[in-house]
């Protein structure tokens, strides 16, 4: 079946820089790769997606590439805020709204 | 729009008893919702694929019969922890899939937190 792994488990950087989270899956058929960022103690919440025809879409200060011959996916946040610490997950699914199989997640933290 | 709940937040119970977790569509109907089960410190992992009016898809290595999915109608599906134990205690998160314009996009609910004495 599809596996997702993710890397770095952890991400500490300073206020101001770029941070830069990767995933690669297995499963060619997959379509989807969206970017979700959990707080503590709530769900996850979508933040950015990218649909397989696309190599990067950007929104603000978060942006995503997909190399689909590599089957790799990352996530860019530049100018990085305090709030933007959180427990990231990037996740795979053969089409969108369907099924999701989550990387291991990223614990990112911004020091002021 | 597009907000999903859950009910209750967190839950306290005692070994053997049963428990279950509301997880809601508030402004949309959702044919598809997903169940997920997320340890401390771990991914979320998907427990079992609800559609409305039809039985649930469990994933490998999930109980049928120890976690029990009704999704009886567009807006509801419900998570019944049967004979629960402290290795049942865990975040349970829903997600709801809304069709829109020919699209899917699916979204997630708060969570229930899980403790068994």
């Amino acid at each position: 079946g599809e596996n997702v792994e993710q890397h770095p488990s952890t991400l500490s950087v300073q206020e101001g820089d770029s941070a830069v989270i990767k995933c690669t899956y297995s499963d060619s058929a997959s379509n989807y790769f969206p970017w979700y960022k959990q707080e503590l103690g709530k769900g996850p919440q979508l933040i950015i997606d990218i649909r397989s025809n696309v190599g990067e879409k950007k929104d603000q200060r978060i942006a995503v590439t997909l190399n689909k011959t590599a089957k790799h996916f990352s996530l860019h946040i530049t100018e990085t805020q305090p709030e933007d610490s959180a427990v990231y997950f990037c996740a795979a699914s053969v089409l969108r709204g369907g099924k999701l199989i989550f990387g291991q997640g990223t614990e990112l933290s911004v020091k002021p | 729009g597009a907000v999903v709940s859950q009910h209750p937040s967190w839950v306290i119970c005692k070994s053997g008893t049963s428990v279950k977790i509301e997880c809601r569509s508030l402004d949309f109907q959702a044919t598809t919702m997903f169940w997920y089960r997320q340890f401390p410190k771990q991914s979320l992992m998907l427990m079992a694929t609800s559609n409305e009016g039809s039985k649930a898809t469990y994933e490998q290595g999930v109980e049928k019969d120890k976690f029990l999915i009704n999704h009886a109608s567009l807006t509801l599906s419900t998570l019944t922890v049967t004979s629960a134990h402290p290795e049942d205690s865990s975040f349970y998160i829903c997600s709801a899939r809304r069709l829109a314009g020919g699209d899917n996009e699916q979204f997630f609910g708060p969570g229930t937190r899980l403790t068994v004495l």
